[in-house]
């Protein structure tokens, strides 16, 4: 299957600083992704979907200033956190739509931020 | 709105034992049902998935049926291996638009030998 990449895998870093997490997709191209928010024992909730080219749809709750997505290119995908806190702490997992109308969604190995 | 039901876990049984995981959904329209599984310390991998009513998605031992009377997608294996020890996600996704992935809560399975 479709291989996505996320970058770092795990993050600590300070209250009140920035974290900025990568997503690639290794082997297909993609107009479409999304992150998710998975807290512990819960279901992934969706934070945001985006289209490259396009700014990108935030679900209603999430802080479009805080969480700040760059869908830089067909291939590549940024999140970052800023002005993280310790209620930012969980993991984060982003995901391609394939190019070409499949409705399956590839999913990152996630990113486990923590902040103190 | 769109939501997804599946049973808590944990889920414990012996390697060869028969797994049921139940999962229930409510949706406008005509959803595509999947089941996703996270191994520990991975990522979600698409398991299997139905598209329409009386598909029956099936892959690596696993099958469920998509099953409109009931909104339901149970997943099952007839023998579980220590290798299948994961959590299992139930979602749904209308067609159209950018396929916006409704998740269930997973159930996580531990099989011992």
């Amino acid at each position: 299957g479709a291989v996505v990449s996320q970058h770092p895998s795990r993050v600590i870093c300070k209250s009140g600083t920035s974290v900025k997490i990568e997503c690639r997709s290794l082997d297909f191209q993609a107009t479409t992704m999304f992150w998710y928010r998975q807290f512990p024992k819960k279901s992934l909730m969706l934070m945001a979907t985006s289209n490259e080219g396009s700014k990108a749809t935030y679900e209603q709750g999430v802080e479009k200033d805080k969480f700040l997505i760059n869908h830089a290119s067909l291939t590549l995908s940024t999140l970052t956190v800023t002005s993280a806190h310790p209620e930012d702490s969980s993991f984060y997992i982003c995901s391609f739509l394939e190019r070409g109308g499949s409705e399956t969604q590839y999913f990152g190995p996630g990113t486990r931020l923590l902040v103190l | 709105g769109n939501s997804v039901t599946q049973m808590e876990g944990p889920v414990t049984l012996s390697e060869e034992a028969f797994l049921t995981i139940n999962c229930t959904y409510t949706a406008t329209g005509y959803p595509s049902l999947f089941w996703y599984v996270q191994y520990p310390g991975e990522g979600l991998q698409l398991l299997l998935k139905a598209t329409k009513a009386d598909d029956k998605g099936s892959n690596k031992g696993f099958e469920a049926t998509y099953r409109k009377e009931t909104t339901s997608f149970h997943l099952e294996k007839g023998s579980v291996q220590v290798s299948d020890s994961a959590v299992y996600f139930c979602a749904l996704a209308n067609s159209g638009g950018y396929q916006k992935v409704t998740f269930g809560t997973g159930t996580k399975l531990q099989v011992i030998p």
